[in-house]
């Protein structure tokens, strides 16, 4: 039974367009829902995340939309950058900080 | 890298042999994790530990054991590497252990069995 699924695998931008990742779950535990952001070589680091009580959060450029009904959630990436290339996932947490992780997405911004 | 250090970051072992690798945080943070990553796969929980000598089995553990007898280092051990266990092992911590507390990621470590 997959908990987390994690969509599209793979995705290409053109610089300045708008990258959209989606995040389906199961398990009604969890109660925070955090996306990663992973350059190449590098362990996975926290780029943003909301609390189920909140439908929207907004940090500069990446904003999360947070749907508890549908247990969805998405990353939208504005203004995409070549910097921006890298692999996110989403990794919905629960108490001990145990977090259960998408399969990623490769995102591609072409200059 | 919140102080994470993982060691070796490349091996090369062939099957049937033992594994140990380690995780050494600067912090002192109770809660830490192992995780490995597979294409396709995303990272899995191997397992974790709340505190010395507290660990538990995360959704992958067949295959490894853990131990902390320091707040500051985990081990993970392979008793007899498997090919399938071929993988980009990552070390993590918890500030907290809290539900929305993040986990800060080491660099990871590269295990190829032959």
């Amino acid at each position: 039974q997959q908990q987390v699924k994690q969509s599209p695998q793979s995705l290409i931008v053109q610089k300045g367009g708008i990258s959209i990742i989606n995040c389906a779950y199961e398990n009604t535990a969890f109660d925070y829902f955090p996306w990663y952001q992973q350059f190449p070589g590098k362990g996975p680091a926290l780029l943003i995340a909301i609390r189920p009580d909140v439908s929207e959060k907004k940090e500069g450029r990446f904003t999360i939309s947070f749907n508890k009904s549908a247990k969805q959630f998405s990353l939208h990436i504005m203004d995409s950058q070549p910097g921006d290339s890298a692999t996110y996932f989403c990794a919905p947490q629960t108490s001990g900080s145990r977090l259960t992780f998408g399969e990623g997405t490769q995102l591609t911004v072409n200059p | 890298d919140a102080g994470i250090t993982q060691s070796p970051r490349h091996k090369v072992t062939e099957t049937g042999t033992p594994v140990t690798l380690r995780c050494h945080q600067t912090e002192n943070h109770r809660y830490m994790y192992w995780y490995r990553q597979d294409p396709g796969h995303g990272l899995r929980l191997i397992h974790y530990s709340y505190g010395v000598k507290d660990t538990d089995k995360g959704e992958v553990s067949d295959g490894y054991s853990v131990s902390r007898s320091k707040t500051e280092d985990f081990l993970l051990t392979l008793e007899s590497a498997t090919s399938s266990q071929t993988s980009v092992y990552f070390c993590a911590i918890s500030l907290t252990g809290a539900s929305n507390s993040p986990l800060h990621f080491g660099n990871g470590t590269r295990l190829t069995v032959t």
